[in-house]
């Protein structure tokens, strides 16, 4: 069974600092996908970045890059410069096998950035 | 383009009542899916519909039911409701039902159940 982890509840971040938030997944499926999704306080899911498993580059969007580390099955969200409206909950998400129908979410990390 | 919409956007009822939530995919979206967030946790899976047919569900139980229209258009029922039915329910649209499939989400309909 697939599984998202993300072991860090909430972050703070000075405003114009980097940020990494972690993420850690399991499948034996060789075929899958990596999202991670803000939700600010709205409740709306905005995508960010998406990494394909067969994707030999670390995606970037941005100020967001995908730190993808295949072997250890680890897909860390990097933040660059970071901005007052940043602050929001963070998910990663993953999809798998055939049609990919479905996302598997991790529990999520609160990001505060401070002035 | 237009996003999604979802209505209503809060409701309350109360256990063993009844609930359609209504969803407006993406222009140019033809699959939603839709997904429960209880309080302090990422959502889950409930079920996906791609040409007006469940295409994929998860583990929810059959009260929970859903319905796609030509238009794309999508509702979640949920009969006898329970306490833990309480939880913002997202509806998603996507372009095409494999691949990447990257999900654009509604703001979601936050249902109370007293």
């Amino acid at each position: 069974a697939q599984k998202i982890t993300q072991t860090q509840p909430g972050m703070f971040v000075q405003e114009k600092e980097a940020v990494t938030l972690d993420c850690t997944y399991d499948t034996s499926d060789p075929s899958y996908g990596l999202f991670w999704y803000k939700q600010p306080s709205s409740g709306e899911m905005i995508f960010l970045i998406y990494q394909g498993s067969y994707d030999q580059q670390n995606a970037t969007e941005g100020r967001y890059s995908l730190n993808f580390q295949k072997a250890r099955k680890s897909a860390n969200l990097v933040i660059s410069a970071s901005q007052l409206g940043d602050s929001a909950m963070y998910f990663c998400a993953m999809s798998q096998g055939a049609g990919r129908r479905a996302l598997t979410f991790g529990s999520g990390t609160r990001l505060q950035v401070q002035p | 383009e237009t996003g999604v919409t979802q209505s209503p956007t809060h409701l309350i009822k109360t256990r063993g009542q009844q609930v359609t939530l209504r969803c407006s995919s993406q222009s140019g979206h033809n699959t939603v899916s839709w997904y429960q967030q209880a309080l302090g946790q990422g959502p889950q899976f409930i079920f996906q519909y791609y040409r007006e047919e469940e295409n994929g569900r998860g583990n929810f139980p059959p009260r929970f039911s859903g319905l796609q229209f030509p238009n794309y258009s999508s509702e979640l029922n949920v009969n006898a409701l329970e306490l833990d039915d309480s939880a913002l329910y997202l509806c998603a649209s996507s372009p095409r039902m494999s691949g990447a499939n990257v999900l654009t989400f509604g703001a979601g309909s936050r249902l109370t159940v007293l």
